[in-house]
């Protein structure tokens, strides 16, 4: 079974701009999750979706959307970029009957 | 807030050395998870606890959570170099998953 996708899997962004991220889940998994990593903060949980509904969101600013398609694929959106905002973004999939998180790679994001 | 606090941060030991890292929660937690990022990796699924007091074993790995199920530890026995990595729990609270820190392990060879 091929695992978590994302792309892209590096990007620089400038302040102000803002970025699309990709996630496909594994097949059969209903459920993605992105997370942000930064050496400071660690693993911060930014939403969930399922079945094309936001269930869940951490602590985050309204410059961090998310949407899922009836595929189960996810995006996240991040608007008018901060220094700050520079981190690995990592999505994970799960099934609906177990909260057992598969992650992808990642997609670096530098924000200059 | 909830809050998964996890210590040691950082952790460097011998070759053959046991190494443990220890995960507590504010709240009661519907089940704890494990996970293991190798260095330029993403985390990989370890283990699920989910019930009180409970101990699972895989290999040189054990792992514990609390009766009181706010706290949880790994414990690595014989660590190897290839248990080099950043070990992170994560509590389930109210259909959230919350990480701790993690800790960073070395091995010495």
């Amino acid at each position: 079974k091929a695992g978590v996708t994302q792309t892209p899997r590096y990007l620089i962004k400038t302040r102000g701009q803002q970025v699309t991220l990709s996630c496909s889940p594994i097949s059969g998994h209903r459920s993605v999750s992105w997370y942000q990593q930064t050496p400071g903060q660690g693993l911060q949980f930014l939403f969930e979706y399922f079945s094309e509904t936001q269930r869940n969101k951490g602590n985050f600013p309204g410059r961090f959307s998310g949407r899922q398609f009836s595929n189960s694929r996810s995006e996240m959106n991040v608007s008018t970029l901060e220094l700050g905002d520079s981190a690995l973004y990592l999505c994970a999939s799960r099934r609906t009957d177990n909260y057992e998180q598969y992650f992808g790679p990642g997609t670096r994001l530098t924000v200059t | 807030g909830q809050q998964v606090m996890q210590i040691p941060q950082y952790q460097h030991v011998q070759e053959g050395e046991d190494f443990t890292t220890y995960c507590n929660s504010s709240t009661t937690l519907s089940n704890i998870q494990w996970y293991k990022q190798r260095p330029g990796g993403h985390p990989v699924f370890l283990i699920q606890l989910v019930k009180s007091g409970e101990v699972k074993k895989q290999k040189r790995l054990t792992f514990q959570f609390g009766e009181a199920k706010k706290n949880s530890s790994l414990h690595i026995t014989a660590t190897q170099t290839t248990d080099v990595g950043t070990y992170f729990c994560a509590g389930l609270q109210g259909g959230k998953l919350i990480f701790g820190q993690g800790t960073e392990l070395s091995v010495k060879p």
